[in-house]
């Protein structure tokens, strides 16, 4: 079964542009969260999706959002770059964040550089 | 909220050496997840381990759930088990609702 899978790997971007990333949850998987790891803060909660809805999100300006595809793939957007969105962005995958067994499998990460 | 704290930060061995990382958590938890980050940035999954003992090679884990602690022993370390260890916890936020919370991880050096 393949994994999560996340495009693209690797981004530059400069400050006041907008970017999207994108995240293919493993088969079966119904819920995508996403996390943004730097130095300074470590890893952090963004949102979660689950049957196209944002069920949690993380303390985080409105400039960052995403969204959930029928399919289950997300997307998230960072609009109005900052130099601090510089960061790795990981997203993980569960089959359902209502079952008690609920093991998230992580992709391979997003590595955003703003200049 | 809930604290995830893991210890030690830093850890540098010999080859051939055992040793064993921390995660203390301040709140009941509803799941624990222990991974292994490579040098790439990848979180790979090691235990899934909410309460109990997991064996898996030369890694296993432990959690005291009623505690609030959990312990990843690695024994006979090799060089490819260098990197950073996190350990993460899955809260309630609200009814019906929950998220991971990672500790600040503890980065492994493992000496030839």
């Amino acid at each position: 079964k393949a994994g999560v899978t996340q495009t693209p790997r690797y981004l530059i971007k400069t400050r006041g542009q907008q970017v999207t990333l994108s995240c293919s949850p493993i088969s079966g998987h119904r819920s995508v969260s996403w996390y943004q790891q730097t130095p300074g803060q470590g890893l952090q909660f963004l949102f979660e999706y689950f049957s196209e809805t944002q069920r949690n999100k993380g303390n985080f300006p409105g400039r960052f959002s995403g969204r959930q595809f029928s399919n289950s793939r997300s997307e998230m957007n960072v609009s109005t770059l900052e130099l601090g969105d510089s960061a790795l962005y990981l997203c993980a995958s569960s089959l359902d964040p209502l079952n008690i067994y609920n093991e998230q499998f992580f992709g391979p990460g997003t590595r955003l550089t703003v200049l | 909220g809930i604290q995830v704290e893991q210890s030690p930060p830093d850890l540098i061995l010999q080859e051939g050496a055992n040793s064993t990382l921390r995660c203390n958590f301040s709140d009941s938890v509803n799941n624990l997840q222990w991974f292994h980050q490579n040098p790439w940035g990848q979180l790979i999954n090691l235990f899934y381990i909410p309460s109990g003992t997991k064996q898996n090679g030369r890694l296993s884990a432990t959690t005291v759930a009623t505690e609030r602690y959990s312990l990843l022993y690695i024994s006979s370390s090799q060089t490819t088990d260098s990197g950073v260890y996190f350990c993460a916890v899955e809260s309630s936020i609200t009814s019906g609702t929950y998220k991971y919370i990672f500790g600040t991880g503890t980065r492994l050096k493992v000496l030839a």
